[in-house]
């Protein structure tokens, strides 16, 4: 069974500052990895699909890099704003094509 | 607007009761999916359909039905044999399912809590 581990569970960070979190996965048959932004009361939207080693995408503010061969993903968010407050899940594409979700990492920004 | 929906937003249920959660979408999307969302879990698959009249189980499928007679529409029942239904439930859909890259658009969920 593929496990997705997200580190760490939850982060405050002073606006204005920026920030990273972690997405593990097994290493092995990878397909992809998606990131996906939960604010409260909203619904998840997809911020990132990533499928090459080494890839790395920009969205604003927020951009993700890809490590196949070690089984991991970072998030970085430059300037952290209130409205960066959300949960951040990641995701792994498996065989038949469905997601493994990790727990989510959630982010709060203090004022 | 194109989304999803799903009604209702909150539902309480007897124990021994079974109980049906909405899903529609327009986006004219193939697949659809219904996730659980536990505390501190990662959102798990019940059941997942790719195409009209065909649906898969998930990981955890014991004690959920769904049909999908529609395109648009996805419902799930939560049936008296699933032993712990208390949870956040989410619907999704995508352009198809048979895709490592396809985004997965969300309902706003329904949260279903057994008395």
């Amino acid at each position: 069974i593929l496990n997705v581990e997200q580190s760490p569970q939850s982060l405050h960070v002073q606006e204005g500052d920026s920030t990273n979190f972690t997405c593990s996965f097994p290493s092995s048959n990878f397909y992809a990895l998606h990131w996906y932004r939960w604010e409260t009361a909203k619904s998840p939207e997809a911020l990132f699909v990533m499928t090459l080693n080494g890839d790395e995408k920009k969205k604003g503010r927020i951009s993700a890099t890809l490590n196949t061969k070690e089984g991991y993903s970072y998030l970085y968010i430059k300037g952290s704003q209130p409205e960066d407050s959300a949960t951040y899940l990641c995701a792994l594409s498996d065989s038949n094509y469905q997601l493994i979700w990790g727990a989510g990492t959630k982010l709060i920004i203090k004022p | 607007d194109g989304g999803i929906t799903q009604s209702p937003k909150y539902l309480f249920r007897k124990e021994g009761q079974n109980v049906t959660l909405s899903c529609e979408q327009n986006l004219n999307h193939d697949a659809m999916y219904w996730y659980r969302q536990d505390p501190g879990q990662g959102l798990r698959l019940i059941y997942y359909s790719q195409i009209v009249n065909d649906f898969q189980k998930g990981d955890i499928a014991e004690g959920y039905s769904v049909s999908r007679e529609k395109k648009e529409s996805f419902p799930l029942t939560v049936t008296s044999a699933q032993k712990n239904p208390t949870a956040f439930y989410l619907c999704a859909s995508s352009i198809g399912g048979g895709a490592t890259y396809n985004e997965q658009f969300f309902g706003p969920g329904t949260r279903l809590t057994v008395l």
